[in-house]
């Protein structure tokens, strides 16, 4: 009963390098969300797709990238890291109205 | 523009007693309302939801929230606080408007103290 998958759960970047954070879920959901967490901020949408082939922006989409090839996967990609990225990131999942489902988060630190 | 307040950045209650973690929102059309707990260094857990029926639904670790919609609120309540209650709580709602997409409370720190 894996739920959302997220890895990795730390890394640490240096500014200007890219990676690919991943996130895939098992229930079929057709809501999948990217979050991130700083402190006393709350959670900021980053991006979100409600189907396959659709992706959408959030509040906070600048310098992240998405794509949703497959209802499963979710990537997030970070296209060229900055110490502002510094923060926790959070994949979600769920069907239209009902819960969501959250990984246990990504630590990302930008040097 | 629809948005959740989560009106007290921490509550502080003593073990034993009654606990009340407010939020109220500001959404066009229905609402469905969410809580859910974070642990520290975890991901967010689901506690409970309404979509419709009974305005009084109970939820996980003996948890229960009241939608009054007269007053657009959803406060989560506990009869009797547990030490291990102490977490941050969140308040989220999905609305149409915002294509069901979760709009989120800023988060309420609860501490329980023995």
């Amino acid at each position: 009963n894996a739920g959302v998958t997220q890895t990795p759960k730390f890394q640490v970047l240096k500014t200007g390098q890219s990676m690919t954070l991943q996130c895939a879920q098992d229930m079929n959901h057709e809501y999948m969300s990217w979050y991130r967490q700083d402190p006393g901020m709350g959670l900021r949408l980053i991006h979100y797709s409600v189907g396959a082939g659709i992706t959408d922006q959030g509040e906070v989409p600048n310098g992240y990238n998405v794509s949703r090839s497959t209802t499963e996967d979710f990537p997030l990609r970070l296209l060229s890291a900055a110490p502002s990225q510094t923060s926790v990131y959070f994949c979600a999942s769920s069907y239209s109205v009902g819960e969501a489902f959250f990984g246990q988060g990504t630590r990302l630190t930008v040097v | 523009a629809q948005s959740v307040a989560q009106p007290e950045d921490q509550v502080n209650v003593a073990e034993g007693n009654p606990l009340t973690v407010k939020c109220t929102y500001s959404v066009s059309g229905n609402p469905y309302l969410f809580w859910y707990v974070q642990y520290p260094n975890r991901g967010l857990q689901f506690l409970l939801k309404y979509i419709t029926g009974d305005n009084l639904v109970k939820g996980s670790y003996g948890f229960e929230a009241e939608f009054n919609k007269s007053q657009t609120s959803f406060h989560l309540k506990k009869p009797s606080a547990l030490v291990s209650d102490s977490a941050l709580y969140f308040c989220a709602v999905r609305d149409r408007v915002s294509n069901y997409q979760l709009i989120w409370g800023a988060g309420t720190k609860l501490i329980i103290k023995p």
